[in-house]
């Protein structure tokens, strides 16, 4: 599966857009890229994925370049509750559904 | 009602002992996973079970045996716990089996974890 490169930290102000990057200029033709977070003491969430077309859901927005080797997940207005650490993880078909966190994004909203 | 369950949620055993820690998700899935997450909060797979059947198993020491008696449930036993056994260990499920070819694969859904200390 291809690494994945994310910055350690970053901060949002509440009711505003957070922009997370994710570069993955390793990534092969059949892999895709998943976004989940994990809130403090909590087991990992779903956010969203996407193989080379944006996506949107309920969530949030996942934007992948045309050459696919970065991507930028967007919680359109961020709240309190967003805080979290977000994980990029690529991934291809099938390989046993194996999830293979980094050290991903802290993300702090704050007032 | 809670999707996928884990009991306990904290664990406090010495070095030696054996112990289990059961899951059960009520969401109708094949797929089962155990993850460890460590002290520095590295989270990796550990096994993964589909409809009772191994498919992953991530160079876990033998002293740790995942056990599916249905696919509703997947249990982890740990046999002569060690310090570094310590961990936050999460359990996951998702749906339908693992795809060998075309489509993403299922999402996961995590259940609450067990904090597991080794004294």
């Amino acid at each position: 599966d291809a690494k994945t490169t994310q910055p350690t930290s970053m901060d949002c102000a509440e009711g505003r857009a957070a922009n997370l990057p994710c570069n993955h200029s390793t990534i092969s033709g059949n892999e895709y890229v998943y976004w989940y977070r994990q809130i403090h003491s909590q087991g990992p969430q779903y956010i969203i994925h996407g193989l080379k077309n944006n996506e949107t859901n309920e969530m949030a927005s996942l934007i992948i370049t045309e050459d696919r080797k970065s991507s930028t997940l967007i919680l359109p207005h961020a709240t309190l509750r967003d805080t979290a650490v977000y994980y990029c993880i690529v991934t291809r078909r099938g390989g046993g559904n194996k999830l293979t966190f980094g050290t991903g994004t802290q993300l702090k909203v704050e007032l | 009602d809670t999707a996928v369950s884990q009991t306990p949620k904290y664990l406090v055993t010495q070095m030696g002992n054996d112990k289990s820690i059961k899951c059960e998700q009520n969401l109708g899935h094949d797929t089962m996973y155990w993850y460890k997450q460590d002290s520095k909060k590295f989270l990796k797979i550990m096994f993964s079970y589909n409809n009772k059947e191994l498919i992953i198993n991530e160079t876990v020491p033998n002293r740790f045996s995942p056990k599916s008696p249905d696919k509703a449930h997947l249990n982890l036993h740990i046999n002569s716990l060690e310090l570094g056994d310590s961990a936050v260990y999460f359990c996951a499920s998702s749906q339908g089996p693992p795809s060998l070819a075309g489509g993403p694969y299922n999402e996961q859904f995590f259940g609450p974890g067990t904090r597991l200390t080794v004294l």
